[in-house]
């Protein structure tokens, strides 16, 4: 069964800093992988996905993830963060099964960023 | 603009009650979820249906209830069966898999 582990569900960084936001993965079958960011009391909104073409997934808001499946992780990060980084942040994979294809979230990892 | 509308954004219930949360949709989209969100435990899958007139169980569909009668709507009822239903929860549609829209949110209070 597919399943999501998110390591840290807070990470803080200075503005300006590295941001690295960790994820790794189960899945049985060749995964379909997302990276999604949360504001309060709003929906989800996609950031990124991997689909089985290039490794290395360029989202939006400078964001970016590698797909290693050797590791099975699909970490995101950003070169310099920005304050409006600040939110919540869901690793997800998806996978067929038999109703279709089911997503399955992580547990979130909170974003803090520091003047 | 197309998109996916959940209302209320507020819904408030009293114990006892069944409450029926909106989820429209006009994408075109086959595939639609419905997830609820507790503090530090993510989005956990309550029902998905890929299909009119079609939907399946997720990972905590005890006490609620689901329609697809039209491929632009998917309303949930949390009936009385649910004994903690006070959460903020979020509907979603996609083309699968491609990554899913998601709704702005219902956030459900018991009072």
């Amino acid at each position: 069964a597919q399943s999501v582990t998110q390591l840290g569900s807070h990470v803080s960084v200075s503005e300006g800093a590295l941001v690295l936001l960790r994820c790794n993965y189960s899945s049985s079958v060749p995964p379909y992988l997302f990276w999604y960011v949360q504001y309060p009391n709003q929906g989800l909104q996609l950031l990124l996905k991997y689909t089985s073409a290039a490794t290395l997934v360029k989202g939006i808001n400078g964001f970016e993830a590698e797909f290693k499946k050797s590791e099975t992780s699909f970490h995101l990060t950003k070169p310099s963060a920005h304050m409006s980084d600040a939110a919540e942040y869901f690793c997800a994979v998806s996978e067929a099964n038999t109703g279709g294809f089911k997503t399955i979230f992580g547990a979130g990892t909170r974003l803090f960023v520091k003047a | 603009d197309g998109g996916i509308t959940q209302s209320p954004k507020y819904l408030f219930r009293k114990e006892g009650q069944n409450v029926t949360l909106s989820c429209e949709q006009n994408l075109n989209h086959d595939a639609m979820y419905w997830y609820r969100q507790d503090p530090g435990q993510g989005l956990r899958l309550i029902y998905y249906s890929q299909i009119v007139n079609d939907f399946q169980k997720g990972d905590i569909a005890e006490g609620y209830s689901v329609s697809r009668e039209k491929k632009e709507s998917f309303p949930l009822t949390v009936t009385s069966a649910q004994k903690n239903p006070t959460a903020f929860y979020l509907c979603a549609s996609s083309n699968t898999p491609w990554g899913a829209f998601f709704g702005q949110g219902t956030r459900l209070t018991v009072v």
